[in-house]
């Protein structure tokens, strides 16, 4: 949507730098997370996801990880682009449920 | 192939105006869901159809939002009566089935209401 990245906590990265964004879930029930990546005036993007009988999960270039025990998601996006500038929201759902649950969200900067 | 598409991209209502909003999922996407995003927020659950049924209408914050899909395809939120906190973008996705298919998101509709 737009001007979605508006009162959202921001992270600033180093072009070519790793960045983490970090999110705590709410509800300890959940067992399946997916990250989402929204740019302005446009939808979310799925990126990744995982279920809760993982602690790890690979993409090109991202990395979820999760933490039941602190209720912790982490996207960690490697050699970070100009193009993945963008809002980042964690969602979380249960296993019998198509009901998305969105985090707050966190502004990713990246400057050349 | 086109993604989830939604119409019309900004609308501005005045206050006690009845607006409606369209969405077009991905061809033979049996879910459809209806989300509303704040300015700043994550985007909020508002109601869930599997093909022409609606199965969910728990997130609609009132009486005056109302939504159908009377053909399985097409979808219309309407809200009656506007008000200024019903000012938000109107997010729209579609998945393959329900449950955990991967939900693909529309551009959104900008509601302002003055």
């Amino acid at each position: 949507g737009e001007n979605v990245g508006l009162h959202l906590p921001t992270l600033s990265v180093q072009e070519g730098d790793n960045s983490i964004i970090n999110c705590a879930y709410s509800n300890s029930a959940s067992d399946y997370f997916i990250w989402y990546k929204q740019e302005s005036g446009k939808g979310p993007q799925f990126i990744i996801d995982i279920r809760s009988n993982m602690d790890k999960r690979q993409g090109q270039r991202v990395t979820v990880l999760l933490n039941k025990t602190v209720k912790h998601l982490s996207l960690q996006i490697a050699a970070t682009q100009p193009g993945d500038s963008a809002v980042y929201f964690c969602a979380e759902t249960m296993d019998s449920s198509y009901k998305l649950i969105f985090g707050s969200g966190t502004r990713l900067l990246v400057r050349p | 192939g086109a993604g989830v598409s939604q119409s019309p991209r900004y609308k501005v209502a005045k206050r006690g105006q009845d607006v409606a909003l369209r969405c077009d999922p991905i061809s033979g996407h049996v879910s459809l869901f209806w989300y509303q995003q704040a300015l700043g927020q994550g985007p909020e659950f508002l109601t869930y159809f599997q093909n022409e049924a609606q199965l969910d209408k728990s997130g609609l914050p009132s009486d005056r939002f109302f939504a159908e899909r009377p053909e399985g395809s097409v979808s219309t939120l309407k809200i009656q009566r506007t008000q200024q906190e019903d000012s938000a973008v109107y997010l729209c996705a579609s998945s393959l089935g329900g449950d955990l298919y991967e939900q693909y998101f529309g551009p959104g509709t900008r509601l302002t209401v003055t």
